[in-house]
């Protein structure tokens, strides 16, 4: 059964600093690993998708890697902002399957 | 064009009472998702459509709940005889097969 775990739960950040992300995966079997964004009260916005045979995507001052063989799989953002503050969202699709996992989420705040 | 939207955006009812979320995906997309999202939890799967082939309904909790989708366009997510631990948000998102999911802004339903 796949799990999905992010860590950490919370972080905080002052305005500027370069931060890391991390969601771990227990199954290997993977067909794809999204990031998304949650503002509260919405719904999810897709940050980055990558494909099993890649191990990394860039979308402006964001990179995230993926490490199937090790279940790992990393955001990091550049330069935070303000306007970072969000909870982000690791998720994976299985392999041969629709079925997506998520986990719980790090809850970001960036500090003016 | 427009994104996936989702009605009704809050819903109260009394414990005991039927309730129908409904959902519109994105035009084209032939991949339909619900999930569940609790207070502080992450995103739960709950059932995938893809095309006219049969539904994944492996995340649905208990016959309390089912989902039909028309057309293959709109979707609705029907549930019985409401409880509170139903309390939660529950979100949509559609897809082209595989590709990026977008979801909708979700419906919040609070079971009294």
């Amino acid at each position: 059964k796949q799990e999905v775990t992010q860590i950490p739960a919370a972080l905080s950040v002052p305005e500027g600093e370069n931060l890391v992300l991390n969601c771990s995966f227990t199954d290997s079997a993977i067909y794809n690993l999204q990031w998304f964004r949650q503002d509260p009260g919405k719904g999810l916005t897709s940050l980055l998708l990558i494909q099993s045979s890649q191990r990394e995507q860039t979308s402006g001052r964001l990179n995230a890697s993926l490490d199937k063989s090790s279940g790992r799989s990393t955001l990091y953002i550049a330069a935070s902002q303000p306007g970072d503050s969000a909870t982000y969202l690791c998720a994976v699709k299985r392999a041969g399957g629709f079925k997506t996992i998520f986990g719980a989420g790090t809850r970001l705040f960036v500090k003016a | 064009g427009a994104g996936v939207s989702q009605s009704p955006s809050n819903k109260v009812t009394e414990k005991g009472k039927d309730v129908e979320l409904r959902c519109d995906p994105i035009s084209g997309h032939t991949a339909l998702y619900w999930y569940r999202q609790s207070l502080g939890q992450g995103l739960e799967f709950l059932i995938y459509f893809q095309g006219n082939s049969a539904p994944d309904k492996s995340g649905l909790p208990s016959d309390r709940f089912s989902a039909e989708r028309t057309g293959g366009s709109v979707s609705t997510l029907t549930i019985q005889r409401t409880q509170q631990e139903d309390s939660a948000v529950y979100l949509c998102a559609s897809s082209r097969p595989m590709e990026t999911q977008y979801f909708g802004p979700g419906t919040r339903l609070l079971v009294l």
